[in-house]
């Protein structure tokens, strides 16, 4: 596609659910991002993937948060027994190769949990 | 942790006016890069100026750094109604397998017509 795609755009799920986020990269883009935002706030870090592994994974907040790339391409991140400080836009992005250029995000998925 | 830190965190101006934005960061970086966001969704590229770079020009837009104060300013000139949003740095380091783009808090920009 043109750009990086995120669904779903809106979630709202209940206390203690698990839920899963898609991420659609730019195709050819090797390196994939995922970010989690609050309102007010800037993006924040939490996981970084080069090809299918997940070189840099130090900003996942705990062992509820997992996010798998199996083929390169699309990302999944799970979120399991989700907390209501789950809640915020996850926002994925993706850029070519190893050296930092450009990321391009996507329109990212508000999650909310009630 | 957020290592960018931007100053003003608003900023209100009259169309035509020029913009200044600050960033301040702790560690050493690689780049450093500012983002627009409009409606607290997806972030827009606007310019990166790597570490050995003062300054770098694209349209209106001109960012400089002084890494010796760890530091970079975004000036957006001649603004427009449209340049309303919030405005991010975003800090890069390039150390072993980490490729974080660390974001500030942001400043959020109101061009009034």
């Amino acid at each position: 596609g043109a750009g990086v795609s995120q669904t779903p755009s809106n979630k709202v799920t209940e206390k203690g659910k698990y839920v899963e986020l898609r991420c659609d990269p730019i195709s050819g883009h090797t390196a994939l991002y995922w970010y989690r935002q609050s309102l007010g706030q800037g993006p924040e870090f939490l996981i970084y993937f080069q090809g299918t592994g997940a070189a840099d994974d130090s900003g996942l907040p705990n062992d509820r948060f997992f996010a798998v790339r199996p083929e390169g391409s699309v990302s999944t991140l799970k979120i399991q027994r989700t907390e209501r400080g789950d809640s915020a836009v996850y926002l994925c992005a993706s850029s070519l190769g190893q050296g930092y250029t450009e990321a391009f995000f996507g329109q990212g998925t508000r999650l909310t949990v009630v | 942790s957020q290592q960018g830190e931007e100053d003003p965190q608003a900023l209100s101006i009259q169309e035509g006016e020029n913009a200044t934005m600050n960033c301040s960061y702790k560690t050493s970086i690689n780049n450093l890069q500012w983002y627009r966001q409009n409606s607290g969704r997806g972030l827009v590229h606007l310019i990166l100026i790597r570490s050995n770079e003062r300054e770098k020009h694209s349209g209106r837009l001109r960012v400089t750094l002084d890494t010796s104060k760890k530091s970079s300013s975004l000036l957006i000139t001649a603004s427009r109604a449209a340049d309303t949003a919030s405005y991010f740095c975003a800090t890069c380091r390039l150390s072993g397998s980490a490729r974080q783009l660390t974001f500030g808090s942001g400043t959020q920009l109101t061009v009034l017509p």
